[in-house]
């Protein structure tokens, strides 16, 4: 069966380009989060979304980042103007209830 | 002081080793406590999940909980060089409705045949 999954694998943007990352989660699955990791690092909470609601966004650490899920099934993470400090790869994890769920393989990202 | 602290090794060990990784945590509110191994280039896999203090075992694997003392471990027998790998510790509470998952720094492990 389908697990989650991401693209694309992976991006390198220049700094001050925007980037968009997508997250296909499984079927049916109600809950979505994006993490971000660093390299050498456990990954960090970003935001966390229930349908098409997003209830907690309190780990994005700017206001270039921005997600959305508008219809309660894939979900983006973008980010704006992006600076060096956001290389690191991008993991989204979903789950049919409101736990941590299956993970992604994640996306790399690299800011020269 | 981060909220959850893990070694990260690295740790090597030969085939067929009992190995045991552990992490602290500051957080007195987390509930439910979590292993994932994470392959090199992969996301992480869920291998262990336990609610409140005591043992779980499954298979080759025994992650145990001590909540007075803030203090997780999993416990690997019979090592093989397949369970190379890097294994992160994660621990929740319940917040808004969601289970927001706070990492250790993951502890990079390899078994050597």
């Amino acid at each position: 069966g389908a697990g989650v999954s991401q693209s694309p694998r992976y991006k390198v943007a220049k700094r001050g380009q925007d980037v968009a990352l997508r997250c296909d989660p499984i079927s049916g699955h109600v809950s979505l989060f994006w993490y971000q990791q660093a390299l050498g690092q456990g990954p960090e909470f970003l935001t966390y979304f229930q349908n098409e609601a997003q209830l907690d966004k309190s780990g994005l650490p700017s206001d270039r980042f921005f997600a959305e899920r508008p219809e309660g099934s894939v979900s983006t993470l973008k980010i704006q103007r992006t600076q060096q400090e956001d290389s690191a790869v991008y993991l989204c994890a979903s789950s049919p209830s409101r736990g941590g769920g299956f993970f992604g393989p994640g996306t790399r990202l690299t800011v020269l | 002081q981060k909220e959850v602290e893990q070694d990260p090794g690295p740790l090597s060990v030969p085939e067929g080793a009992i190995v045991s990784l552990n992490c602290t945590y500051s957080n007195s509110a987390f509930q439910y406590f979590m292993w994932y191994r994470q392959y090199s280039r992969k996301g992480p896999e869920l291998l262990m999940y336990t609610y409140s203090s005591g043992n779980k075992e499954d298979g080759r694997f025994t992650a145990q909980v001590d909540k007075s003392s803030k203090y997780i471990s999993l416990f690997i027998r019979d090592s093989q060089p397949s369970d190379s790998a890097t294994y992160l510790c994660a621990m929740s509470e319940i917040i808004q409705g969601a289970q927001k998952l706070v990492f250790g720094q993951g502890t990079r492990l390899t078994i050597n045949p």
